[in-house]
Formats: structure tokens, C-alpha cells, sequence
């Protein structure tokens, strides 16, 4: 089945600990996202990528870093420069980014917890 | 900054009636998405409309669009149990970025 995937589902990270997040989906799709969420905030954009080796910043991408090396695969680095990492993390995809008149398609989301 | 905001913030009604929730963007949009979210999981879309369309169905589903007030409203007629989860509207501009709003979070009673 396609589909995006996330892992892990819920993490947990120290003081001072840089964590990556997975993200990876077998849809074919050019453009993938990674959004923040708090409790009524909404969703909050970090990243996004249109294609392979490119990447934008959104608009809280302090403290956090991409890579876009494969087409399946977006990885989410949560660093420690990050003051308040605790949140929920979904990454989504979309069909070729030229096509803008397309839904876009979320992972089950990870839930992030500095201990 | 956000793009989208959904009004009311939170919306309870018994099963069977109709709800309502709006949403307001700020610039010109390509298209104007609806989202669901169910606690705790990822978002599901539900339904998209093109900035030249002013109104579309999906099953219970009826989506408006205005663009002269830069406006959206998501109907959900004859409401479930089920249907219980947060909503949002997502709106993507010329640059392929998709901004979400803070959504709605809707109880239906039973």
C-alpha cells in the first residue's frame, strides 16, 4: 500500500540531544513538508522540499535542519539549539509541486518529549 | 505567520444537526484545502476547492469558497458521532508552500 510513514511515534529526548525524525513515503511525490503542533496552534510549517537536494525554510525553521538526498526520504533533525522541542511532528507529502492543485498526504505524526 | 484562521475554535452540537466552521486567509491562494484530524493522529484531507469555484460536495461535505472576502466555509450535514475530530483549512499560494490554520475542534454528542 502507499503510503507516508513516521517513526518513531513517540520519542524522547535529553537535554542537549540533537534527535532526527523519519519521515518516507512510496507515493512518488516531489514535495514533502514537516509541520509542528501545539495545542491550539495549529499547524506550524518548518520545512519543505519540491524536489531532491532543495529545501526552503517555513516559518519556524530555527533550531531544526533537513536533508533531502533521496525522493522517498525527508529526515527532520531536531537540534539542540531547538529551546522547546516538546510537540507533535507530521510530515507530509504532495504530487510534483508544479501541480499545485493537489491534497497532500500525512504520516501518523511523532510525538516528541524532552525529559 | 499563519495564513489561515478557522472561527469558532471550538463548536459542540448533538448528532444530527449541521455544522458549520469558517475560514479567512490573508492573500491570493491557488486552492483552499479541508483537513481532518482525529486526536492524536495525522491529518486527512477531506476536500479541495479551486480559487475559481465558488462552491463543491462531497458526500455530507459542503465546501464555499468567497474570494472577494478571502473566505471558506466547511458544512457537515446531518452530523455523526464519528465525525468528532479538529478541522483545518490549508490554503497554497504560488510557491507551493501549504499553510494550515489552527482549526476547529468539533464534539458531536450523541
Amino acid at each position: 500500500d502507499g503510503g507516508i510513514t513516521q517513526s518513531p511515534k513517540y520519542l524522547f529526548r535529553k537535554e542537549g540531544q540533537n534527535v532526527t525524525l523519519s519521515c518516507e513515503q512510496n507515493l512518488n511525490h516531489d514535495a514533502m513538508y514537516w509541520y509542528r503542533q501545539d495545542p491550539g496552534q495549529g499547524l506550524r510549517l518548518i520545512y519543505y522540499s519540491q524536489i531532491v537536494n532543495d529545501f526552503q525554510k517555513g516559518d519556524i525553521a530555527e533550531g531544526y535542519s533537513v536533508s533531502r538526498e533521496k525522493k522517498e526520504s525527508f529526515p527532520l533533525t531536531v537540534t539542540s539549539a531547538q529551546k522547546n522541542p516538546t510537540a507533535f511532528y507530521l510530515c507530509a507529502s504532495s504530487v510534483p509541486g508544479l501541480l499545485t492543485n493537489t491534497e497532500a498526504f500525512f504520516g501518523q505524526g511523532t510525538r516528541l518529549t524532552v525529559v | 505567520s499563519q495564513q489561515g484562521e478557522e472561527d469558532p475554535q471550538a463548536l459542540s452540537i448533538q448528532e444530527g444537526e449541521n455544522a458549520t466552521m469558517n475560514c479567512s486567509y490573508k492573500t491570493s491562494i491557488n486552492n483552499l484545502q479541508w483537513y481532518r484530524q482525529n486526536s492524536g493522529r495525522g491529518l486527512v484531507h477531506l476536500i479541495l476547492i479551486r480559487s475559481n469555484e465558488r462552491e463543491k460536495h462531497s458526500g455530507r461535505l459542503r465546501v464555499t469558497l468567497d474570494t472577494s472576502k478571502k473566505s471558506s466555509s466547511l458544512l457537515i450535514t446531518a452530523s455523526r458521532a464519528a465525525d468528532t475530530a479538529s478541522y483545518f483549512c490549508a490554503n497554497r499560494r504560488s510557491n507551493y508552500k501549504l499553510t494550515f490554520g489552527k482549526g476547529t475542534l468539533l464534539t458531536v454528542n450523541p
